[in-house]
């Protein structure tokens, strides 16, 4: 069945710079890749997706990279904040079953 | 608003008491989905229902059942509790298959003692 790696799983950045965080997936058939954010003591809630046919989908300063080739996407953070501070969480599914598969999570950190 | 809500926000059992967690969702949305949250491993799939009476295995389906008899309430049912079930387990609901996007409940921090 599909397997999903994410890495690292935490990161510390300055307020300013960027983050980035990376899955891989192991089921060429998978075409839907959502990230969900989930702050301390709450639940998780969607901020960006990308479906396989797009290489890159962007949204204010987060953005979201496919290679289908190599199989991974990416999470890009830019100007990062301290409200960006949670776990964020990668996941990958496909038309036929529609199941989410999770990745493992990253702590990210930004300091003032 | 997609509103889920969850029975309990936190729960203590001991070992082999039946335990139920209840998940409830107001916007007649069909899929209705149980993750377990465990530190280092994610969100595992326990169980997840299509519509009302359907059930379908997760990942991790060993030692829970499952329970839809109404569209907007999905039932988590531990038979027996074990240790190894203490966890936070998150309920989420989405409109339909093909939808993609799942709203979650606020979680049950579930200890088994």
């Amino acid at each position: 069945g599909e397997n999903v790696e994410q890495h690292p799983s935490t990161l510390s950045v300055q307020e300013g710079d960027s983050a980035v965080i990376k899955c891989t997936y192991s089921d060429s058939a998978s075409n839907y890749f959502p990230w969900y954010k989930q702050e301390l003591g709450k639940r998780p809630q969607l901020i960006i997706d990308i479906r396989s046919n797009v290489g890159e989908k962007k949204d204010q300063r987060i953005a979201v990279t496919l290679n289908k080739t190599a199989k991974h996407f990416s999470l890009h953070i830019t100007e990062t904040q301290p409200e960006d501070s949670a776990v964020y969480f990668c996941a990958a599914s496909k038309g036929n079953t529609d199941k989410l598969i999770f990745g493992t999570g990253t702590r990210l950190q930004v300091f003032p | 608003d997609v509103k889920v809500t969850q029975s309990s926000r936190y729960l203590v059992k001991r070992t082999g008491e039946k335990v139920f967690l209840e998940c409830v969702q107001d916007m007649d949305h069909e899929n209705m989905f149980w993750y377990r949250q465990d530190p280092g491993l994610g969100l595992r799939l326990i169980y997840f229902s299509y519509d009302v009476k359907m059930k379908e295995k997760g990942d991790i389906p060993e030692g829970y059942s499952v329970s839809r008899e109404k569209k907007e309430r999905f039932s988590l049912i531990l038979e027996s509790a074990s240790t190894n079930q203490t966890s936070m387990y998150l309920c989420a609901s989405r409109v339909r298959q093909g939808a993609h996007e799942q709203f979650f409940g606020p979680g049950t921090r579930l200890t088994v003692l």
